[in-house]
């Protein structure tokens, strides 16, 4: 079975400072991998996804995550924290396109915290 | 324009009673889902709905019922609740079979709390 693991429930870090959440995928087949973000009192709004084109990722709001194969891993990162930023992040692993359309297993997610 | 909508947002109510939560998507998608989120965060599939067939179910009490009526529309009610039912309920949308995208589109919530 597909899964994510997000490691760090809670991030904080200074505003200008860089972003790292990290997250690592298990699966027996190339995975298709996103991160979405959830601000307070919202729904979760995809932020980026790998489907194999590319292993750097570039996503919305400044966000990139690279695909490690070797390493398992899709980490998310962001040069440059803004105070906006705060907000929950969930990590995403998608089953295979046979049965069960989108079905997304979500990882555990991780506050993050921007301080001045 | 909301593109995923629930209603209500916020509905407290007593154990053992019954409840519905509506869902409606304006973004022409043919799949439709509810997610379930705990005081953890944690997010867990519950059901989803291609074009009104039920093509997951995932490990739900019975108590659960989804009901979609046309692909726009996705219902979750609920029987008897109980103290751990209280949550909050995503639904969300998306086309089947996505090659390139695999994204759902999110409503904002219905939180669920159970006295």
């Amino acid at each position: 079975a597909q899964s994510v693991t997000q490691l760090g429930s809670h991030v904080s870090v200074s505003e200008g400072a860089l972003v790292l959440l990290r997250c690592n995928y298990s699966s027996s087949v190339p995975p298709y991998l996103f991160w979405y973000v959830q601000y307070p009192n919202q729904g979760l709004q995809l932020l980026l996804k790998y489907t194999s084109a590319a292993t750097l990722v570039k996503g919305i709001n400044g966000f990139e995550a690279e695909f490690k194969k070797s390493e398992t891993s899709f980490h998310l990162t962001k040069p440059s924290a803004h105070m906006s930023d705060a907000a929950e992040y969930f990590c995403a692993v998608r089953r295979g396109l046979t049965g069960g359309g989108n079905k997304l297993t979500f990882g555990t997610g991780t506050q993050l915290k921007v301080e001045l | 324009d909301t593109a995923v909508s629930q209603t209500p947002k916020y509905l407290v109510t007593q154990m053992g009673n019954d409840k519905s939560i509506k869902c409606e998507q304006n973004l022409g998608h043919d799949t439709m889902y509810w997610y379930k989120q705990d005081s953890k965060k944690f997010l867990k599939i519950m059901f989803s709905y291609n074009n009104k067939e039920l093509i997951i179910n995932e490990t739900v009490p019975n108590r659960f019922s989804p009901k979609s009526p046309d692909k726009a529309h996705l219902n979750l009610h609920i029987n008897s609740l109980e103290l751990g039912d209280s949550a909050v309920y995503f639904c969300a949308s998306s086309h089947f079979k996505q090659l390139n995208t695999g994204e759902l589109f999110f409503g904002e919530g219905s939180r669920l709390t159970v006295l």
